[in-house]
C-alpha cells in the first residue's frame, strides 16, 4: 500500500525550461512534506519543504505547490539546469515536522535535464 | 563540519553471516534516523533512535534485525544471519531536532550472495 505515489518514473526537459514533479498521497494524517534530490551512490538531499497550513513556499529556482483537497503536490524548478539532473523524491510525515516519525518516501522521479 | 558518516561504503556477506552497519550522526545531532532503499523502490524507515533509546522501530522486520545508538559511538544496525533480500542500500540521516534538519549520510551498500 503506497502512500505517497510518484506517478512518473522519469522525466525529461531541456535546459533552460520548467521542470514540474508530481506526487499524490493518500493518508489525510500527512501535515508535512519534503522534496529530496539524489545523485546515484550518495544520499539524499534535502531541498525544500512544506506544511499543511500553507499552499506554497519558494526557494530560488525551487518552488513547491500543496493542493490538500486533491491530496496533491509539485516541485517546479525554473530554470532547469544539468546539475538538476538527479533523482528526486517526494516525503511525506504526519508528524508535523517535529522529527517524532520517520518520513514515508515515494519511489522517486529521474529528471534529466537535456543540454 | 563533517556529515553523517556511514561506513561500510559497501559490504558483501554471505547467507547466514551477521552484517554490521555503522553511522556517525553529524556534530550535535542525537536523533538518528534508519531507512532501506530496495532496488527501483523509494527509501522505508526502519528505526528512529534517539542516544541510548529507541523511539520508534514501526518499520523494523520483527526477527534479524536490531539497532542501538549508545552514548558514545556510532549508531549500529546489526543484521543477523542475512538472506539474499536483505540486499539493498542502508542510509541513515541525523537531525537535531525536527524534520528539517534531516540530513542523509551516504549509505551502505549491502550485497547477500
Amino acid at each position: 500500500d503506497q502512500q505517497v505515489k510518484q506517478n512518473s518514473p522519469s522525466l525529461s526537459v531541456q535546459e533552460g525550461r520548467i521542470s514540474i514533479l508530481n506526487c499524490d498521497y493518500t493518508n489525510s494524517m500527512f501535515d508535512y512534506f519534503l522534496w529530496y534530490k539524489k545523485y546515484p551512490a550518495e544520499g539524499p538531499t534535502f531541498l525544500i519543504s512544506i506544511s499543511s497550513i500553507k499552499d506554497k513556499n519558494e526557494d530560488g529556482r525551487f518552488t513547491v505547490f500543496l493542493n490538500k483537497s486533491a491530496k496533491h503536490l509539485s516541485l517546479h524548478i525554473v530554470p532547469s539546469q544539468p546539475g538538476d539532473s538527479a533523482v528526486y523524491f517526494c516525503a511525506a510525515s504526519a508528524g508535523s515536522g517535529g522529527g517524532a516519525d520517520g518520513l514515508t518516501f515515494g519511489k522517486g522521479t529521474h529528471l534529466i535535464i537535456q543540454p | 563540519n563533517a556529515g553523517v558518516m556511514q561506513n561500510p561504503r559497501h559490504l558483501v556477506r554471505r547467507r547466514g553471516q551477521e552484517a554490521r552497519l555503522r553511522c556517525s550522526p553529524m556534530k550535535g545531532h542525537s536523533h538518528v534516523y534508519w531507512y532501506r532503499q530496495l532496488p527501483e523502490e523509494g527509501l522505508k524507515f526502519m528505526v528512529y533512535l534517539q542516544k541510548e533509546n529507541i523511539i520508534d522501530e514501526s518499520g523494523m522486520p520483527k526477527e534479524r534485525f536490531s539497532a542501538e545508538f549508545p552514548k558514545e559511538g556510532p549508531s549500529i544496525l546489526r543484521i543477523q544471519q542475512v538472506v539474499r533480500g536483505d540486499s539493498a542500500a542502508y542510509f541513515c540521516a541525523s537531525s537535531p531536532t525536527g524534520i528539517n534538519g534531516y540530513t542523509f549520510g551516504s549509505g551502505t551498500r549491502l550485497t547477500v550472495v
